[in-house]
């Protein structure tokens, strides 16, 4: 049973270009999550989603930061014009659920975005 | 929303001793607290966790402990080894997302 699976594990890009970062769930978890970590720093929460749907954005900015999970395929964590605050590294986490015994994040190994 | 405290932010210890971490939450919904060890480079992994229902857990030489009163909940390494160095994490959730702890990095001098 293939782990969360993050692509690509490291991405360079120039002021103003966009970033893609996708995460494929683990087999059977309908619940993604993306967190930012910055160098010795924590896991920030950004955006909670399940299949087509957004639940909780709470945690990402309002403006170039945008997240989908779309039925088919992985979920997709877009981040327009970056900028080199944007550098960090960019973990997602899949769960089976919500509710008792669903709640275990498993994480991929992160895209460490680099802007130039 | 809910906010995780967590102390130290960096600790020190000699191979064999113990080590014990602290966090606090703010969120009275909160009731699943997991425990993640992240090594450098690599993604951060679920050690052990806890729910608001138990007051302790254990596996092996990592316990926690849960004060859902004071919202405060514990790790504890006992018999630590090299290769416990880290850093670890705890985190607070109420069902619907998972709120950590800035980490505490952990070094085991051999």
């Amino acid at each position: 049973n293939a782990g969360v699976m993050q692509n690509p594990r490291h991405l360079v890009r120039r002021r103003g270009q966009e970033a893609r970062l996708r995460c494929s769930p683990m087999k059977g978890h309908s619940h993604v999550y993306w967190y930012r970590q910055l160098p010795e720093e924590g896991l920030k929460f950004m955006v909670y989603l399940q299949k087509e749907n957004i639940i909780d954005e709470s945690g990402m900015p309002k403006e170039r930061f945008s997240a989908e999970f779309p039925k088919e395929g992985p979920s997709i964590l877009r981040i327009q014009q970056v900028v080199r605050g944007d550098s960090a590294a960019y973990f997602c986490a899949s769960s089976p659920g919500q509710g008792q015994g669903n709640e275990k994040l498993f994480f991929g190994s992160g895209t460490q975005l680099s802007v130039l | 929303g809910e906010n995780v405290e967590q102390h130290p932010s960096t600790l020190s210890v000699q191979e064999g001793d113990s080590a014990v971490i602290k966090c606090t939450y703010s969120d009275s919904a909160s009731n699943y607290f997991p425990w993640y060890k992240q090594e450098l480079g690599k993604r951060p992994q679920l050690i052990i966790d806890i729910r608001s229902n138990v007051g302790e857990k254990k596996d092996q030489r990592i316990a926690v402990t849960l004060n859902k009163t004071a919202k405060h909940f514990s790790l504890h390494i006992t018999e630590t080894q090299p290769e416990d160095s880290a850093v670890y994490f705890c985190a607070a959730s109420p069902g619907f997302k998972t709120i950590f702890g800035a980490g505490t990095r952990l070094f085991v001098k051999a």
